[in-house]
């Protein structure tokens, strides 16, 4: 079974500041993808960033980059130059080698402070 | 470019009703999904369809039922509604089954309150 575990509730980051958010992961499948979500207080559920357990560099976009350590199953959010706009709530999640399901950790709640 | 649509956005049941929640996408996907968000415990995949004419389990499965109506819909039926099935219900959608590095489409979520 897979399983992902964020341990951080809460984090509290000032503006323009770079932030890492932690996430771990546990599967038995040689081949699976790693995703970020971005949840502001609106509800909708945002895709950030992606990473594949083949691909040789960590993969970025923007702002956001991944610490992807494929050894130790991790798989961090790294935001640079937090803006208050990236106050939300952060998930990661991993999917199968089947691509059929799609597991979420609980999340972490950011608060950026101006 | 709609993307993917629940409906309803807001609903409050009383205790032993039944309701179906819809959830339709227009991106041409396969895979659709029904999860349920819970504070503290992230999202729960409650049931998904692979693709069209076929469902499975997930890992928060009962007191549930869904049905692929078409490759455009995915529903999910409560029969008897619990006050423990309050919670924020949300459809997403997948380009292809088979793939791990495609992401998921979120519908808007809808809110749900059993009493």
């Amino acid at each position: 079974a897979q399983k992902i575990t964020q341990t951080q509730p809460g984090m509290f980051v000032q503006e323009k500041e770079a932030v890492t958010l932690d996430c771990t992961y546990d599967t038995s499948d040689p081949s699976y993808g790693l995703f970020w979500y971005k949840q502001p207080s609106s509800g909708e559920m945002i895709f950030l960033i992606y990473q594949g357990s083949y691909d040789q560099q960590n993969a970025t976009e923007g702002r956001y980059s991944l610490n992807f350590q494929k050894a130790r199953k991790s798989a961090n959010l790294v935001i640079s130059a937090s803006q208050l706009g990236d106050s939300a709530m952060y998930f990661c999640a991993i999917i199968n080698t089947g691509g059929f399901k799609t597991i979420f950790g609980a999340g972490t709640r950011l608060f950026v402070k101006a | 470019n709609a993307g993917v649509t629940q409906t309803p956005k807001f609903q409050v049941l009383k205790t032993g009703q039944s309701m179906t929640l819809q959830c339709a996408q227009d991106m041409n996907h396969n895979s659709m999904y029904w999860y349920r968000q819970d504070p503290g415990m992230g999202l729960r995949l409650i049931y998904y369809s692979a693709s069209e004419g076929t469902t499975d389990k997930g890992e928060v499965p009962n007191g549930y039922n869904v049905s692929r109506l078409n490759k455009r819909e995915f529903s999910l039926r409560l029969e008897s509604a619990a006050p423990s099935q309050t919670s924020v219900y949300f459809c997403a959608s997948r380009t292809f089954t088979g793939a791990v590095n495609t992401e998921a489409f979120f519908g808007q979520g809808t809110r749900l309150t059993v009493v």
